[in-house]
């Protein structure tokens, strides 16, 4: 069974550009969550995705958007990008039904590079 | 302000002792915890969980208490192997109309010496 699968998994951008990081879920799985890491801060959550609408949102400003398609994708895109923006993004899936107990199935992350 | 703390940023323990990672919250919504262990260049596992109702979880070499009243929880792992070197996150979840985020610790990186 495929894992979450991210992509690009390295990318270098300049600040101002935007960028748009992708994410398919295991099969089956409807909810996709993106974390945000950087060094020091551990994972911090951006939002959460189900059937096509965002559940949750954390603390992030408007230039961090989200949507996930009706086969359960996703995307995340940054808008005018700032160097504090360099960070692993992180994307889980997690399994339906009987209630989130917060188990997530990570992809191993979008490297991104502010310069 | 940072809801779950994980004040050791690096642990070192000898191959066959315990290892005893601690995590620290603040928020007493939080109803669900669990540690994430992570390898570099990887995503995130899952480890093993409990619920607030409970105050131990066990699963095979990994133990993890919870002290409601504390606000504190922590990850034994016995004995520690060398495969066990990475960082572990402490992470709880919310409860309402949070329960679909997870707020996470910092980690702390273990280091199991042979």
């Amino acid at each position: 069974k495929a894992g979450v699968t991210q992509t690009p998994r390295y990318l270098i951008k300049t600040r101002g550009q935007q960028v748009t990081l992708s994410c398919s879920p295991i099969s089956g799985h409807r909810s996709v969550s993106w974390y945000q890491q950087t060094p020091g801060q551990g994972l911090q959550f951006l939002f959460e995705y189900f059937s096509e609408t965002q559940r949750n949102k954390g603390n992030f400003p408007g230039r961090f958007s989200g949507r996930q398609f009706s086969n359960s994708r996703s995307e995340m895109n940054v808008s005018t990008l700032e160097l504090g923006d360099s960070a692993l993004y992180l994307c889980a899936s997690s399994r339906p039904g009987q209630g989130f107990t917060g188990e997530l199935f990570f992809g191993e992350g979008s490297r991104l590079t502010v310069l | 302000d940072q809801q779950v703390k994980q004040n050791s940023p690096s642990l070192s323990v000898q191959e066959g002792r315990i290892s005893i990672l601690n995590c620290d919250y603040t928020n007493s919504m939080f109803d669900y915890f669990l540690w994430y262990k992570k390898y570099p260049a990887e995503g995130p596992t899952f480890l093993i969980s409990i619920s607030s109702i409970k105050d131990k979880n066990e699963d095979g070499r990994f133990t993890v208490f919870l002290n409601k009243s504390a606000k504190h929880l922590s990850l034994h792992i016995v004995p520690s192997q060398p495969g066990d070197s990475a960082v572990y996150f402490c992470a709880a979840r919310g409860s309402g109309g949070s329960n679909y985020k997870l707020t996470f610790g910092k980690g702390t990186l273990l280091t199991v010496n042979p």
